[in-house]
């Protein structure tokens, strides 16, 4: 089974600034690598896919990068609405399917 | 639009069962590959099975192999999820969720979810 391991666990970012979210895969997943975002009472949302590939209707503030066993998740020009927590996902090597713990996003 | 409507959640005693429904919308139901995916309070999520579009391929996560079976009825547009020797470690919010797929390729990130179903299995 593949082990995600998501840092920080919370993180308080001020609007207007950069959040780097960072996502580690406990062996290679290629980039089948996804990301959401998952607010209190709402169904998860689909971000990124594919490391890096945004979903249809996601702002261009939300970027995705990495390969391998090294992902990254950066919200650029933070906004309150983005406060929520936030998973990735790997689909390389299944079953299972893992996700990481999550990463807490708080506006300052 | 695309909707998942999960159904059948609530308070269970322990060692009980409870079945679980999922009424999807919006897409061609029995076209796509499908999930339940679960998330305990304060914890993160878990995959928890998948069954193939047609039913005949079905995956378990470990920690609910033989206890939990996951099926489906493509003419009612329906997921199931039947839930035996229910354990506290159980209690969570469950999640239907859909893959994406491109053309004839499903690739298993889950681009719609519905919106839970809480378990509470209680002693």
């Amino acid at each position: 089974e593949i082990v995600m391991t998501q840092s920080p666990a919370t993180l308080s970012v001020s609007p207007g600034e950069r959040a780097t979210l960072s996502c580690r895969a406990s062996q290679s997943v290629s980039s089948n690598l996804a990301w959401y975002q998952h607010k209190v009472g709402q169904a998860p949302r689909l971000l990124i896919y594919g490391a890096s590939t945004r979903a249809t209707g996601i702002p261009d503030r939300f970027s995705g990068s990495g390969s391998g066993t090294e992902f990254t998740l950066t919200i650029s020009g933070l906004q309150s609405e983005d406060s929520a927590l936030y998973f990735c996902q790997q689909y390389n090597n299944w079953p299972p399917w893992t996700f990481g713990q999550g990463t807490k996003v708080e506006i300052k | 639009q695309v909707q998942l409507v999960e159904s059948g959640g609530g308070v269970v005693q322990l060692g009980g069962s409870l079945g679980l429904s999922c009424a999807v919308s919006g897409f061609t139901f029995s076209a796509y590959a499908m999930h339940w995916v679960r998330q305990a309070p304060g914890k993160g999520l878990e995959w928890v099975a998948v069954i193939s579009y047609d039913g005949s391929n079905k995956y378990y996560a470990d920690s609910v192999k033989g206890r939990f079976t996951i099926s489906r009825d493509n003419s009612k547009n329906t997921l199931y999820l039947q839930m035996n020797s229910l354990r506290h470690e159980d209690t969570a919010v469950y999640y239907c969720v859909k893959v994406f797929m491109s053309g004839l390729q499903s690739y298993h990130y889950f681009d719609y979810w519905g919106q839970g179903t809480l378990v509470t299995v209680s002693s």
